[in-house]
C-alpha cells in the first residue's frame, strides 16, 4: 500500500527555523517528483515546493522561496522540507504528496503535520 | 500567482447534480491541460478526484467529471450522495512554471 507519513511539525517563534520529513512507502520513490502543500486554518490550499525525482530540479513559489528548501533522500524514501526565517502567515497543516508521472497532480497524500508560528 | 477562483458554497439534494466551477488565465487554466480536482472532508487529507481536466484516478466514481471552456474549468457531480459533502479544491499549471490552488468550495448536501 501507497503510504506518505509526515514528521517535525510543531510550535516555533517567528524567525525560527522547522525541518519536516516525509517518509514514503509503497512505491518506487525515486520515480516520482515529490510536493509540499500547505493549507492555513480554515483556508484553502497553497502550493509549497516540488523536487524532481532525482532530487535536483526544485521549484517553490514567491511566497516561501529563498526561505524555504526541498530536498529527498531516494536512500531513505524521504522528503524534506527545511523552513527558515517563518513567518506568522507560515503557520499551517504541510502535507507531502506524491506527484504523478506527466501531470502536475497529486495522487497520493500524506495525513499532515501542523506548524504553528508564534511568540 | 494569484489564486483561481472558485465559488464558496453549492449545494444540492441527493440525487441531484452540480457543478463547481473554477476560474483562472490566459496564464494558467486556460493555458494547459492540467487541471486537478481534489476533495477534501473535515480533517482529512485531499483526495485526487480529477486530473489533466477530465481523467479520474481509478477508484473515483464516474459520478465525477471534469470540463474546460477558455480560462474556466468545472467539476460535475451527477447524482449527489451525502458523502460527497466535503470541501473541493481545484489546482492549475501555470506557465510560468508554479501551480496555484482555487480557495476551495464547500458542498453542502441538503
Amino acid at each position: 500500500e501507497v503510504h506518505l507519513l509526515e514528521s517535525g511539525g510543531g510550535l516555533v517563534q517567528p524567525g525560527g527555523s522547522l525541518r519536516l520529513s516525509c517518509a514514503a512507502s509503497g512505491f518506487t520513490f525515486r520515480s516520482y517528483a515529490m510536493n509540499w502543500v500547505r493549507q492555513a486554518p480554515g483556508k484553502g490550499l497553497e502550493w509549497v515546493s516540488t523536487v524532481g525525482g532525482s532530487g535536483a530540479d526544485t521549484y517553490y513559489p514567491d511566497s516561501v522561496r529563498g526561505r524555504f528548501s526541498i530536498s529527498r533522500d531516494n536512500s531513505k524514501n524521504t522528503l524534506h522540507l527545511q523552513m527558515n526565517t517563518l513567518r506568522a502567515e507560515d503557520t499551517a497543516v504541510y502535507f507531502c504528496a506524491k506527484g504523478i508521472v506527466g501531470s502536475h497532480s497529486f495522487d497520493v497524500w500524506g495525513q499532515g503535520t501542523m506548524v504553528t508560528v508564534s511568540s | 500567482q494569484s489564486a483561481l477562483t472558485q465559488p464558496a458554497s453549492v449545494s444540492g439534494s441527493p440525487g441531484q447534480s452540480i457543478t463547481i466551477s473554477c476560474t483562472g488565465t490566459s496564464s494558467d487554466v486556460g493555458a494547459c491541460n492540467s487541471v486537478s480536482w481534489y476533495q477534501q472532508h473535515p480533517g482529512k487529507a485531499p483526495k485526487l478526484m480529477i486530473y489533466d481536466v477530465t481523467d479520474r484516478p481509478s477508484g473515483v466514481s464516474d459520478r465525477f467529471s471534469g470540463s474546460k471552456s477558455g480560462n474556466t474549468a468545472s467539476l460535475a457531480i451527477s447524482g449527489l450522495q451525502a458523502e460527497d459533502e466535503a470541501d473541493y479544491h481545484c489546482s492549475s499549471f501555470a506557465s510560468s512554471g508554479t501551480l496555484v490552488f482555487g480557495g476551495g468550495t464547500k458542498v453542502t448536501v441538503l
